[in-house]
């Protein structure tokens, strides 16, 4: 099942910089995306969402951005920071109160 | 803040035994998940469960998997004869009647020998 997917198994950024983590999809249904970080041996922490009905959505040092005509969506840290390293995880849902397809996860690391 | 707990944090098992996981989902959520990662992989949806039904079942939640909602605070996950495949952890999740952000448990680790 490949309906999400994260081609980018890590990324390593210096603390300061901006993180891009990117995400595609395939499902023209899916209408909710979130993204997750998650850190070993813990559950998947919920950060931000957004609708298709929207292309943007901000929250302090994130941003969600979504391309339908692409399917893509990406993540957005700015300024990084050491804490924020964890696995990233897109997932897409269909319709309300509906599974959560996820994508592989990448791997964040935030240099000092 | 609240959250959704889970207990066991891990379980060992022999194959063929049968286990019971537990989750206290968010106390005002209506929705219901089970969810497992098995080492390396995606997270894989099981099975979702609104209005004291499964509303929803993956693939991998065959005739030895259940769930059931004892009481007003309890969701279980009971797996009847456990194989070696299902090691894996296995996370809870909530959400509320808007039914769009998913909460996570911290996971039950599942090993089964």
């Amino acid at each position: 099942d490949q309906q999400v997917k994260q081609n980018s198994p890590s990324l390593s950024v210096q603390e300061g910089r901006i993180s891009i983590l990117n995400c595609d999809y395939t499902n023209s249904m899916f209408d909710y995306f979130l993204w997750y970080k998650k850190y070993p041996a813990e559950g998947p922490t919920f950060l931000i969402s957004i609708s298709s009905i929207k292309d943007k959505n901000e929250d302090g040092r994130f941003t969600v951005f979504l391309n339908k005509s692409a399917k893509h969506l990406s993540l957005h840290i700015v300024p990084s920071q050491p804490g924020d390293s964890a696995v990233y995880f897109c997932a897409a849902s269909t319709l309300e109160g509906g599974k959560l397809i996820f994508g592989q996860g990448t791997e964040l690391s935030v240099k000092p | 803040e609240p959250e959704v707990t889970q207990t066991p944090s891990h379980q060992v098992t022999q194959m063929g035994q049968e286990v019971i996981l537990r989750c206290v989902p968010i106390s005002n959520h209506l929705y219901f998940y089970w969810y497992r990662q098995i080492l390396g992989q995606k997270v894989e949806f099981l099975v979702s469960f609104y209005n004291n039904e499964i509303s929803e079942k993956s693939e991998i939640f065959d005739d030895q998997f259940s769930v059931e909602r004892p009481d007003g605070s309890n969701f279980t996950l009971k797996i009847r004869s456990t194989k070696l495949e299902d090691s894996a952890m296995y996370f809870c999740a909530s959400s509320d009647e808007k039914a769009e952000t998913q909460y996570f448990g911290p996971g039950t680790r599942l090993l089964v020998l």
